[in-house]
């Protein structure tokens, strides 16, 4: 019964640093989204998802790349780490995006630039 | 001005007691709403989601919608203090790009 999962759970990086933060989902879900989430800002969208191969921009996606190479997989790539990117990073996937259609979010990735 | 407006919070309230949590927005296209219930050092869940204008009760929970005014509503009643947590309000006109979430308030139950 594991939903989506995310790696890691915690990580500080340095300035100039890159990592990818995994997230894998085993509902066979089309979709899959990138968040983060600011004190006082709400989640925002990074990247999603609607299949294998296909990933497209959200609201802030300056500083991340994506790739689906499998319907399981979408792992979130920092290339050069800034504080800017200090916050917590959503995995989430749903079936469609039809009404009422439910989001099931991973537990969250807290990530500290420093 | 933000899409979707949420009192950060935090509200504190006795158990038992009737909570009323609120969002406005900005965007008339927007179709469908959203409440998501965010524990700490959690993801969010879904909680409820209404269409359009009106009222939708599921146990303890009722989610209210006035299009005309633009304004979402969250009732709980009974609080219990598991309740305790942070509550979203979301909107989208129908595309997973255009969901908008509020920033969320904080609700405290208390014994």
């Amino acid at each position: 019964n594991a939903g989506v999962t995310q790696t890691p759970k915690f990580r500080i990086l340095k300035i100039g640093q890159s990592m990818t933060l995994q997230c894998t989902q085993d509902m066979n879900h089309n979709y899959m989204y990138w968040y983060r989430q600011d004190p006082g800002m709400g989640l925002k969208l990074i990247y999603y998802s609607v299949g294998a191969g296909i990933t497209d921009k959200g609201e802030v996606p300056n500083g991340y790349n994506v790739s689906r190479s499998t319907t399981e997989d979408f792992p979130l790539r920092l290339e050069l780490a800034a504080p800017s990117q200090t916050s917590v990073y959503f995995c989430a996937s749903s079936y469609t995006t039809g009404p009422g259609n439910t989001i099931y979010f991973g537990e969250g990735s807290w990530l500290t630039v420093v | 001005q933000k899409e979707v407006e949420q009192d950060p919070g935090p509200l504190s309230v006795p158990e038992g007691a009737i909570v009323s949590l609120n969002c406005t927005y900005s965007n008339s296209a927007f179709q469908y709403f959203m409440w998501y219930r965010q524990y700490s050092r959690k993801g969010p869940e879904l909680l409820m989601y209404t269409y359009s204008s009106g009222n939708k009760e599921d146990g303890r929970f009722t989610a209210q919608v006035d299009k005309s005014s633009k304004y979402i509503s969250l009732f709980i009643r009974d609080s219990q203090p598991s309740d305790s947590a942070t509550y979203l309000c979301a909107t989208y006109t129908g595309t997973a790009s255009k969901l908008t979430f509020g920033t969320g308030t904080r609700l405290q139950v208390t014994l």
